[in-house]
Order: structure tokens, then C-alpha cells, then sequence
């Protein structure tokens, strides 16, 4: 079984839709989540961590479920801009990070 | 701000030959890390290093070497470059410890033909 798993799309939606990714991790002993932002040919980029209490930046809310262990990623009002792949990304023991394979984003004018 | 530096951006080798990528970070993060990632596809770890003088495999490290004499530089050697170590090589590195995150290079593009 993969460590981080999502789905990988794609996901094609109006501007200003809101669209919501979701992301599963195997190891309980997790510690660390947290979203990425990866442009075409470009190095991924943080985007958010991720915590129980949930974490709202603007236009973008993560949430974690330990019990269930999954974490997910909401965008509301969705940009051009925000057309990109999104890593879900997990820090795990020994300081290892697990990257999900992404769920491609692209938003239509 | 250079964060994590990687050289060069792209290279073209022949089958057979070797060469190393560059990796550096002025962050003083302790660890390190090397990732390939092939068209549309995740990202796979190839090596890693806590520390200085410090490495590890990862999930795919043949074909591949690694040195950690500095806290601030991580080199890739590839030895003997085959077709299937054709794709885009990040370079990363991070803190330990929880909530820290990894800082990833700009990328180097790497075909062996």
C-alpha cells in the first residue's frame, strides 16, 4: 500500500467554482502534513501545512482527520491562477516526507 | 535568498557517461534530500542525508551515488548514465523535527540519449 495516496484527476473547473481535493496516508505515526503547489515544470512549492484544528488562507482551507487518516484541501472561488498539481505531502518518522503522485487542477476562463 | 541551489538546469549525456549534479543550501538544514520525478508521475526518493557525512538510500538508488562532507552541499554522481535515468532530478532539504517543512531546488533535467 502506498504511504499517501489521492486522486490524481484531473479536475477541470469554471472559474470561481470551489473544488476540493482529498488525500489518504497509511501510517498512523505520522506527525507532519502538508499541502504543495506544483506548476508545469517547475519545483513543487508549499502551499499549506495542515493541522487537526484545520487552516484557513484565504481562498484555501486544509483540513486533517487523524481518526480517519485523510487530509483534505478546499479551494473556493477558484483563479486562473490557482491551475497547477497539488502534492499531498506527509512527515513521517525519521524525518521522511511521503508525496502523493498529485491531483491536477486546471481552471477554465 | 538562495534557499536550495541546484546546477545545472539541463544536460544532455550519452549513455555510458558519468557526471555529478550540484546541490547547495544556505539554510543550515540538517537534512537533505535527492528526488527524481519522471514525466507525470510522483516523486521518488533516491538518496538521503541527516547530516554531514551522514547518507541513506532511498527508494531507487541505483545507478546513483552520493557524498555529504558539508552541511551545505549534497552532490548527486550519476555513474554509467542509462536511458532510464532520463528525467528531472529536485534536490531538497529541511529541518528535522516536527511541523517543519522541505524546501526543494529549481530542478535539473537530465536526458541520457
Amino acid at each position: 500500500r502506498k504511504e499517501v495516496e489521492q486522486d490524481p484527476g484531473p479536475f477541470n473547473v469554471p472559474e470561481g467554482a470551489t473544488v476540493a481535493f482529498n488525500c489518504t496516508y497509511s501510517n498512523s505515526a505520522s506527525q507532519s502534513f502538508f499541502w504543495y503547489r506544483q506548476d508545469c515544470r517547475k519545483e513543487p512549492k508549499l502551499l499549506m501545512s495542515v493541522y487537526s484544528s484545520g487552516n484557513e488562507d484565504g481562498r484555501f482551507t486544509a483540513q486533517l482527520n487523524r481518526a480517519s487518516q485523510y487530509i483534505s484541501l478546499l479551494i473556493r472561488d477558484s483563479k486562473l491562477s490557482d491551475s497547477a498539481t497539488y502534492l499531498c505531502v506527509v512527515n513521517g518518522q525519521g524525518n521522511q516526507f511521503y508525496f502523493g503522485t498529485g491531483t491536477s487542477l486546471t481552471v477554465i476562463p | 535568498n538562495a534557499g536550495v541551489t541546484q546546477t545545472p538546469k539541463f544536460r544532455i549525456l550519452k549513455i555510458g557517461q558519468s557526471m555529478t549534479l550540484q546541490c547547495a543550501q544556505d539554510m543550515n538544514h540538517n537534512y537533505m534530500y535527492w528526488y527524481r520525478q519522471d514525466p507525470g508521475m510522483g516523486l521518488k526518493l533516491i538518496y538521503y542525508s541527516v547530516g554531514a557525512g551522514i547518507t541513506d538510500k532511498g527508494e531507487v538508488p541505483n545507478g546513483y551515488n552520493v557524498s555529504r562532507s558539508t552541511t551545505e552541499d549534497f552532490p548527486l554522481r550519476l555513474e554509467l548514465a542509462a536511458p532510464s535515468q532520463t528525467s528531472v532530478y529536485f534536490c531538497a532539504s529541511s529541518y528535522s523535527g516536527f511541523g517543519n517543512t522541505i524546501y526543494f531546488g529549481e530542478g535539473s533535467w537530465l536526458t541520457v540519449v
